[in-house]
């Protein structure tokens, strides 16, 4: 079965602390890995996402994400965390042998002033 | 680019009543779009993909009578809550990929805040 793990439910880290959510996935195919973020009542927005060749992608916002393919992982990353970082994120990934996409359960990160 | 609109924000109605959402993909076509739902603090369910001139693809324990999905044009795809209930009060979100390649990103609309009172 296809499935994303993000292992935290709620990440906290003080304001200019480097920051990392993690995401682990099992997908069956050529896996595509993406981040998203979504503030309260608001759809989810595009972060970053993997392209094939690069380990470290960059994305907006001075977001980045450490693509590992033998652990199947793709961990977002930003060196100094903002109070307006906080946000629930969402870590998606699609795959070369269907339409879906699927989503991890999100992590709820906290930056604290 | 790849910007997905969503109408209404909110909407608030009475049980037994039905409630129309729409979701337009506003700069490009989209054969396809998705239906989620969210509930508090949780993740996204997946509810059906909506096909451009064919029948939607449910999910497995979505009812398709109540849930009506309408894709009639490739910018344009509904989603109306029929006979609404309190349970059916949720956030409701639609999305499509700006192109139809593995690596392309899902974009999302606003979501739709629904109320059954």
């Amino acid at each position: 079965a296809q499935s994303v793990a993000q292992p935290e439910d709620q990440v906290n880290v003080a304001e200019g602390n480097p920051l990392t959510v993690k995401c682990t996935y099992s997908v069956s195919g050529n896996p595509y890995p993406f981040w998203y973020v979504q503030y309260p009542n608001r759809g989810l927005q595009f972060l970053l996402k993997y392209i094939t060749g690069d380990n470290l992608v960059k994305g907006s916002y001075g977001f980045e994400a450490e693509f590992n393919k033998s652990q199947t992982s793709f961990h977002l990353k930003k060196p100094s965390a903002l109070v307006s970082d906080s946000a629930l994120y969402f870590c998606a990934v699609s795959a070369n042998t269907g339409n879906q996409f699927y989503f991890g359960t999100g992590t709820s990160l906290t930056v604290i002033p | 680019g790849a910007v997905v609109s969503q109408h209404p924000s909110w909407v608030i109605c009475k049980s037994g009543t039905s409630v129309k959402i729409e979701c337009r993909s506003l700069d490009f076509q989209a054969t396809t779009m998705f239906w989620y739902r969210q509930f508090p603090k949780q993740s996204l369910m997946l509810m059906a993909t909506s096909n451009e001139g064919s029948k939607a693809t449910y999910e497995q324990g979505v009812e398709k009578d109540k849930f009506l999905i309408n894709h009639a044009s490739l910018t344009l795809s509904t989603l109306t809550v029929t006979s609404a209930h309190p349970e059916d009060s949720s956030f409701y979100i639609c999305s499509a990929r700006g192109e139809p390649r593995y690596n392309s990103p899902l974009h999302f609309g606003n979501g739709t805040r629904l109320t059954v009172t």
